[in-house]
C-alpha cells in the first residue's frame, strides 16, 4: 500500500514550457486535490475531483489543467510555465470533503526560470 | 468567506517547554477543525481533528478544543520533544462550502536540546 504517490521530486522549467506533474493513489479514494505551497501563504486549493470523471476549481486555477480519467490518477498540466508558478506541489486524497481525513504525496518542488 | 490565522512564527522552544500555537477561524457554517504537521523533506499528514464546538483533539501528546464561542482551534502540548519539530498548519472544512480544506499559513517549530 503505497498510499499517495507524486512524479517527479524535483523539477525545473523553462517560462513557457509545459509538463505534468503525476500524482497517484491507491486507497480507493473519491476525492482527490492539488495544493500549491508557498512561503506565508500555507496551501491554496489549484484544482480538485470528487469523482472519475469529475474536476472542478479551487482558490487558484489560471495556469493549470488536471483531468480524472481513472480513480486511481489525477494528474495536474501546466499548460505554459511562468515563474510565479515556482512553488513545491502537494497531491492528496480522501473519502469524502468534510471531516475526512486527507492523506497528501510527498509533494514536487518546481522551479520555473 | 472562510478563512484561517494562525500565530505567526518561527517559534524556538526548549525541549520539555509547554507549546501553544494560537490557531482561529471564520466560518459561515459549523466547519471541522484540523492540524496537520509537516516534517522537513515530507507531505503534510493529519495530527488531530475535531468535527464539533467543545470536542477535543488529540495525539501523540498534543491536544486541541473547538471552541465555538472564541471561534478558536488552539493546539498545545504539554513538553515538547526535539522530534517535534516541524511546521503546523491549522485548517478547517465545511461542509456548506464544498467541503474543502483551508489551510492557514502554517507555524514553524523548532525545538532545540
Amino acid at each position: 500500500n503505497a498510499g499517495v504517490t507524486q512524479t517527479p521530486k524535483f523539477q525545473v522549467l523553462k517560462t513557457g514550457q509545459s509538463m505534468t506533474l503525476q500524482c497517484a493513489q491507491d486507497m480507493n479514494h473519491e476525492y482527490m486535490s492539488w495544493y500549491r505551497q508557498d512561503p506565508g501563504m500555507g496551501l491554496r486549493l489549484i484544482h480538485y475531483s470528487v469523482g472519475a470523471g469529475i474536476t472542478d476549481q479551487g482558490e487558484v486555477p489560471n495556469g493549470y489543467n488536471v483531468s480524472r480519467s481513472t480513480t486511481e490518477d489525477f494528474p495536474l498540466r501546466l499548460l505554459s510555465a511562468a515563474p510565479s508558478q515556482t512553488s513545491v506541489y502537494f497531491c492528496a486524497s480522501s473519502r469524502g470533503v468534510g471531516n475526512y481525513e486527507q492523506y497528501f504525496g510527498p509533494g514536487t518542488r518546481l522551479t520555473v526560470t | 468567506g472562510n478563512s484561517v490565522t494562525q500565530m505567526e512564527g518561527p517559534v524556538t522552544l526548549s525541549e520539555e517547554a509547554f507549546l501553544t500555537i494560537n490557531c482561529t477561524y471564520t466560518a459561515t457554517g459549523y466547519p471541522s477543525l484540523f492540524w496537520y504537521v509537516q516534517y522537513p523533506g515530507e507531505g503534510l499528514q493529519l495530527l488531530l481533528k475535531a468535527t464539533k464546538a467543545d470536542d477535543k483533539g488529540s495525539n501523540k501528546g498534543f491536544e486541541a478544543t473547538y471552541r465555538k464561542e472564541t471561534t478558536s482551534f488552539h493546539l498545545e502540548k504539554g513538553s515538547v520533544q526535539v522530534s517535534d519539530s516541524a511546521v503546523y498548519f491549522c485548517a478547517l472544512s465545511d461542509r456548506n462550502q464544498g467541503g474543502k480544506l483551508i489551510f492557514g499559513q502554517g507555524t514553524e517549530l523548532s525545538v532545540k536540546p
